[in-house]
């Protein structure tokens, strides 16, 4: 099973700031299938990223995903107050599909 | 619009058995293979079943080989999950996710709202 770990564990930023979030997986993803989720808090998680880099239908294109074999990266340009929330990277390139241990952003 | 809804959960004793439900609409059930997702209090989220469109092809992460059965109802655009022999570390709030495609491991573009399970003595 591929694991994957997600850097900063928590990252505290301000509205307008870039936030860049990190997640590495521990061997190659698969034709870069790797997906981002969003997740509020009491709410289940949101797709907003797939195939590394594809935007989900009706995602603001402030959001951005980037990377290809062991290292992505998620990118949100400025933060709007509702970006503030837990990010969770997916990698579905080989079964079982594994997700990593999430971000926390959070308002500083 | 995709909606999915589940439902089913509730508090169980360690060793005890659940079937949690997903009512689907606003997609065509037998088009697109479906999973669970499950995620611990304050934890994050760990993939527990997976089931194909057909409903021909099913696979389960470790933790619930041998205790968790999924299955679906194509005619009721209905996923099921029967867990047994239920277990403390079990209790999560379970989610059903929608794949976009037909089978395979994929990513997950629709999610319901969950539903809570919690093992307790």
């Amino acid at each position: 099973e591929i694991v994957l770990t997600q850097s900063p564990g928590t990252l505290s930023l301000s509205p307008g700031e870039r936030a860049t979030l990190s997640c590495r997986a521990s061997q190659s993803v698969s034709s870069n299938n790797l997906a981002w989720y969003q997740q509020k808090p009491g709410q289940a998680p949101r797709l907003l990223i797939y195939g590394a880099s594809s935007r989900a239908t009706g995602i603001p294109d402030r959001f951005s995903g980037s990377g290809s074999g062991t290292d992505f990266t998620l990118t949100i340009s400025r933060l709007e107050p509702e970006d503030f929330a837990a990010y969770y990277c997916q990698q579905y390139g080989s079964s079982p599909c594994s997700f990593g241990q999430g971000t926390k952003l959070e308002i500083k | 619009e995709v909606k999915l809804l589940e439902s089913g959960g509730g508090l169980v004793q360690p060793g005890g058995s659940l079937r949690l439900s997903c009512a689907g609409s606003g997609f065509t059930s037998s088009s697109y293979a479906m999973s669970w997702v499950r995620q611990a209090p304050g934890k994050g989220l760990e993939w527990v079943s997976g089931i194909s469109g057909s409903g021909g092809t099913t696979d389960y992460a470790d933790s619930g080989k041998g205790r968790f059965t999924i299955s679906r109802d194509n005619s009721r655009n209905t996923l099921y999950l029967q867990m047994n022999s239920l277990r403390a570390e079990d209790t999560a709030v379970y989610y059903c996710a929608k794949v976009p495609r037909r089978s395979g491991t994929y990513y997950f573009d629709y999610w319901g709202q969950g539903t809570l399970v919690t093992v307790s003595s």
